[in-house]
């Protein structure tokens, strides 16, 4: 099992929908998580931090379930510019264990 | 906000060379460096940490004596791929820390190898 699972996609999705996206992660011990994303042949960007509490950052909410050990990332009024890959990073120990990445598209 | 620099952006070798990569912090000291690659459509993988003026501590799998790394400075981390191979042909991207734990990790913008 990987330490960090993500739906590879890709997520086809029209202009100004609503996506959304789950990441669980096997180490209940994993003290922090983030959002990351990556455009083709470019290094991660932080997108968010992920707490239990949920946070929000414009048109983007992250929501993080410790009992069930999955992480989610809405995204609302989704632009053509959020086509991406959108990878789930956990911290472990002081290091960050990734996921292999959802793809997402928008489409016009 | 905290910028890195690779250099090259992308390489393109022959089987058995040796190539150089650089990794610099451009506007603050790193204590930690850190080397990863990423295949296509997977995940990224951690190399080895390094430290400064300390030997990298190298992930499991992970041959030290392929991949070589410096880190001399708190501004300059360099990975070596020795007598690389068409199976090293990856995305090579660094990070830079400040401090400790749980401290955010800046990324360079990666370099693209490919080995002939």
């Amino acid at each position: 099992r990987k330490e960090v699972e993500q739906d590879p996609g890709p997520f086809n999705v029209p202009e100004g929908a609503t996506v959304a996206f789950n990441c669980t992660y096997s180490n209940s011990a994993s003290q922090s998580f983030f959002w990351y994303r990556q455009d083709c042949r470019k290094e991660p960007k932080l997108l968010m931090s992920v707490y239990s509490s949920g946070n929000e950052d414009g048109r983007f909410t992250a929501q993080l379930n410790r009992a069930s050990q999955y992480i989610s990332l809405l995204i609302r009024d989704s632009k053509l510019s959020d086509s991406a890959t959108y990878l789930c990073v956990v911290n472990l120990n002081y290091q960050l264990i990734w996921g292999a990445g959802t793809k997402l598209i928008i489409k016009p | 906000g905290a910028v890195v620099s690779q250099h090259p952006s992308w390489v393109i070798c022959k089987s058995g060379t040796s190539v150089k990569i650089e990794c610099r912090s451009l506007d603050f000291q790193a204590t930690t460096m850190f080397w990863y690659r990423q295949f296509p459509k997977q995940s990224l993988m951690l190399m080895a940490t390094s430290n400064e003026g300390s030997k990298a501590t190298y992930e499991q799998g992970v041959e030290k004596d392929k991949f070589l790394i410096n880190h001399a400075s708190l501004t300059l981390s360099t990975l070596t791929v020795t007598s690389a191979h068409p199976e090293d042909s990856s995305f090579y991207i660094c990070s830079a820390r400040v401090g400790t734990g749980n401290n955010e990790q800046f990324f360079g913008p990666g370099t693209r190898l490919t080995v002939l």
